[in-house]
């Protein structure tokens, strides 16, 4: 079973443009988080999606949205390209979504996102 | 102040030592998670616990849920133990992560 997938895993953009990261879950695994992670930082909450809905948003400018797909699959949109936009952004998938019971999650080896 | 504090920032180790990484937290949490991170930037979930200790080969993860304080132990340490290992808290729909712990193991 593939796990948590993620595309591009590198990425080039000029400040300004848009762009586009792509996720796809473990099968079966209905939420899907995103995180963003400077260099030297720890990873930032940005969105959790469950059953194609936003369950959960951090701190993070309206130029950065996302959305989950029927198939669960998601896409993080950031419009706007700033330099310090450049880090890791890492997706990461889990059966449902937390509460009563926790579920664990398993991480996708990132978008290495790279703004000039 | 952060919600989640690891210590030390950065480890230096020689091969065989036992290592310990301490995570205190602020928050009310479900669960707290132990990840490992390689420099190509895929994290790994090491451990999941709500509660005492878990065991996995040589990694040992404990958890005081009144004192808020994890530890992550690592026995007979090894080179390719060398990573950033990091503390994340578990809330209703995110993880909110500490900064990490540089662990370098030399031969």
């Amino acid at each position: 079973d593939a796990g948590v997938t993620q595309s591009p895993t590198h990425l080039i953009k000029t400040r300004g443009q848009h762009v586009t990261l792509r996720c796809s879950p473990i099968s079966g695994h209905k939420s899907v988080s995103w995180y963003q992670q400077v260099l030297g930082q720890g990873p930032q909450f940005i969105f959790q999606y469950y059953e194609k809905e936003e369950r959960g948003r951090g701190n993070f400018p309206d130029r950065f949205s996302a959305r989950q797909f029927p198939n669960y699959s998601s896409e993080l949109n950031v419009n706007a390209l700033l330099l310090g936009d450049s880090a890791l952004y890492l997706c990461a998938s889990s059966l449902r979504q937390g509460a009563l019971r926790v579920y664990g999650y398993t991480f996708g080896s990132g978008t290495r996102l790279t703004v000039v | 102040k952060n919600e989640v504090e690891q210590s030390p920032q950065n480890l230096t180790a020689q091969e065989g030592e036992f290592i310990t990484i301490n995570c205190s937290y602020s928050v009310g949490i479900s669960a707290l998670h132990w990840l490992q991170q390689h420099p190509g930037g895929g994290i790994v979930s090491l451990f999941m616990l709500s509660s005492g200790k878990k065991k996995h080969g040589r990694l040992i993860a404990t958890i005081n849920i009144q004192e808020k304080h994890s530890s992550l132990h690592i026995t007979a340490s090894h080179p390719r133990d060398s990573a950033v290992y990091i503390c994340a808290v578990c809330g209703n729909y995110k993880l909110t992560f500490g900064k990490g712990t540089l662990l370098t193991v030399n031969p």
